[in-house]
């Protein structure tokens, strides 16, 4: 099955600084990879996600990067702000299962 | 306007008693998930439903039972609660199987003493 690591498992940064999680995974044929963030006693939610069809989305101050040769991919966030921090899981779907398997999390602190 | 919700918030049980964790959701979705989530680590599948098909984990204790009455109402039995299992239950659903969003619920926060 698929096996997906995500590091760093904790990122201090401050307000204004940018941060990079990155994750990779097992399973080449994996097709579609969705990041959640989790703030303190709150679900999980979705922030953005990519398929292997593309390279690169962006939404606003967040992006996503998939390389699928090298079977990494990382999450970008630019000018960071005090409420994202948050704990972030990577996630991959594997080509032989539309379940996702999830990355340790990584606990994302952003000082004022 | 909550879409997946999950009663109760907390849970408290004893070893060994018991207990019944529900979740409910308003997306007429086709797919319902059941995730452990212990601290600090990436939530856990332990089974889910695809309508009324059941898929259990591989390495889902037979202490864990499920039930999917109808598409909206999902719930989770443990049946004999051990101090381990202790943890984040977290529900999620999604349209169907495929690369799809999951939804989550808040999760029940269950307490064995």
């Amino acid at each position: 099955g698929e096996n997906v690591e995500q590091h760093p498992s904790t990122l201090s940064v401050q307000e204004g600084d940018s941060a990079v999680i990155k994750c990779t995974y097992s399973d080449s044929a994996s097709n579609y990879f969705p990041w959640y963030k989790q703030e303190l006693g709150k679900r999980p939610q979705l922030i953005i996600d990519i398929r292997s069809n593309v390279g690169e989305k962006k939404d606003q101050r967040i992006a996503v990067t998939l390389n699928k040769t090298a079977k990494h991919f990382s999450l970008h966030i630019t000018e960071t702000q005090p409420e994202d921090s948050a704990v972030y899981f990577c996630a991959a779907r594997g080509g032989g299962s539309y379940i996702p398997t999830f990355g340790r999390g990584t606990s994302l602190i952003v000082h004022p | 306007d909550a879409m997946v919700i999950q009663n109760p918030r907390y849970q408290v049980t004893q070893f060994g008693k018991p207990v019944t964790l529900s979740c409910s959701q308003t997306l007429n979705h086709n797919v319902m998930y059941w995730y452990q989530q212990k601290s600090s680590q990436a939530p856990k599948l332990l089974f889910h439903y695809y309508d009324k098909d059941f898929n259990n984990e591989a390495d889902t204790p037979d202490n864990f039972q499920s039930r999917r009455p109808n598409t909206s109402f999902c719930f989770l039995d443990i049946r004999s609660p051990g101090l381990g299992d202790a943890a984040m239950y977290l529900c999620a659903t999604s349209r169907d199987r495929g690369p799809e969003k999951l939804f989550f619920g808040s999760g029940t926060q269950l307490s064995v003493l």
